[in-house]
């Protein structure tokens, strides 16, 4: 099983539509982020949080907002969804102790907005 | 900000080595990450460099100088599933929350 793990995989759905990607990890790791990855753009920070309490805005946050309900689970949503933020996602974890600071992926949640 | 460049696309033969070269701009560098990543997959830890010099790791090396903001990843006695693409990412200490910004990627493409 994935250490960190993202549902759905893949969604098609409507502009106008709220739509909700979560993250779960069983990493133990303090620190989550959602990013999104368009061709040529590489990986967009949208959110991250270091702790339960704590939420902080990436590059794009704009038309996303985020919850981390517990140290395991941190999900994404969008809550009028546009055909621009068609796109891969991908939730990531850190461990705060780790001095290189490696980010593990979890496996991705294409969306497509028509 | 922060200004990470690396070429689009590289095409090498099975066996051959491939250099991926990456140029950043940050003003709080606190290190340079390479990523591996698979077409339609999670992207995955290669290196990590912080101070100057090569780091190697099997088949695969990273070098860093700091002084010409500058990077490149080796890919030695390339195989078929190298093919894929590198990302070059670097951490800025006065970023907030000390965040990784990704270049743009290079897809590998191995030949036989």
């Amino acid at each position: 099983d994935a250490d960190v793990t993202q549902t759905p995989r893949n969604r098609i759905t409507k502009t106008g539509k709220r739509i909700m990607l979560e993250c779960s990890q069983t990493k133990g790791h303090d620190r989550m982020y959602w990013y999104r990855q368009d061709p040529g753009l590489g990986l967009r920070l949208i959110y991250y949080s270091f702790d339960v309490k704590d939420i902080n805005k990436g590059e794009i946050s704009d038309g996303y907002s985020v919850s981390r309900q517990a140290q395991a689970k941190f999900s994404l949503s969008l809550e009028s969804a546009i055909p621009n933020q068609t796109a891969l996602y991908f939730c990531a974890t850190r461990a705060l102790a780790d001095n290189t600071g490696e980010l593990f992926f979890g496996e991705g949640s294409r969306l497509t907005v028509l | 900000g922060q200004n990470i460049d690396q070429p689009t696309e590289m095409t090498a033969t099975e066996g051959a080595i491939v250099q991926i070269n990456c140029t950043y701009q940050t003003s709080g560098f606190n290190g340079l990450f390479w990523y591996q990543q698979h077409a339609g997959e999670a992207p995955t830890f290669l290196s990590y460099n912080v101070l100057d010099g090569l780091e190697e790791k099997g088949r695969f090396s990273s070098f860093l100088s700091r002084s010409k903001g500058y990077s490149y990843l080796l890919l030695k006695e390339l195989q078929m599933k190298d093919s894929a693409s590198y990302l070059c990412a670097v951490r800025d200490v006065k970023a907030a929350g000390n965040k990784l910004t990704f270049g743009g990627g290079t897809r590998v493409l191995v030949k036989p």
